[in-house]
């Protein structure tokens, strides 16, 4: 299998832009997904396809990949975009994996 | 619109089994490659199965392979997870999920609400 990795927690005040990293070695040939869970709830992707931003979802998320290393920005952070976010991607051989998460806090 | 619906679980005792339910609406199973996902509590995401589109091909995580089954009934358009020889360490919230676009493997959209398992003696 295969491990992605990001940082725990990610801390901005309000109106900052806030960037969230995710690295393995499949990010530099497969997809990366990001995804959003506030407390109690399931999750939602933010940003499919590495860079692509699902309807619905404010123009603020965006993504962007650079060789093994994938990263979830969030400009002019809101206070709802508190949450955990969980970077995604897959083997192609059937194996999924998702990253530890990263707890953003918007101080 | 597309809904997912988890039911089953509960309270079970180690070495146990149990099924759970995803009961599907607003979508065919028979388009779409289906995953169960689980959640230790205060912990992250964990992939565990899939299913794919046409129910031929399932894969495993490591952690469940030989004790956990996906299967699937297109008369109810349900997804289903079989867990035997269940361990502690598979406590967890179980959230069934879909791939967004159809008879591929590309990301999970939408998930259900999630059915809580305990595992304790």
């Amino acid at each position: 299998s295969f491990a992605l990795t990001q940082p725990p927690s990610v801390s901005v005040s309000p109106g900052q832009t806030a960037r969230i990293t995710c690295s393995g070695d499949v990010l530099s040939n497969q997809y990366s997904y990001w995804y959003q869970q506030r407390p109690g709830q399931a999750p939602v992707v933010v940003i499919y396809k590495d860079n692509e931003r699902p309807s619905g979802i404010p123009e603020r998320f965006s993504g962007s990949t650079s060789g093994t290393t994938v990263t979830l920005t969030i400009s002019g952070v809101q206070a709802e975009d508190e949450a955990d976010y969980y970077c995604q991607s897959a083997d192609g051989r059937g194996t999924w994996v998702f990253g530890g998460g990263t707890t953003l806090t918007v101080l | 619109q597309v809904q997912l619906v988890e039911s089953g679980g509960g309270v079970v005792q180690p070495g146990r089994s149990l099924r759970l339910s995803c009961a599907a609406s607003g979508f065919s199973l028979s388009l779409f490659a289906m995953h169960w996902v689980r959640q230790a509590p205060g912990k992250g995401l964990e992939w565990v199965a899939a299913l794919s589109y046409d129910g031929r091909n399932d894969y495993y995580a490591d952690s469940v392979k030989g004790r956990f089954t996906i299967s699937r009934d297109s008369s109810k358009n349900s997804l289903y997870l079989q867990m035997n020889s269940l361990r502690v360490e598979d406590t967890a919230v179980y959230y069934c999920a879909k791939m967004a676009e159809p008879m591929g493997y590309n990301w999970f959209d939408p998930w259900g609400q999630g059915t809580l398992v305990t595992v304790s003696s």
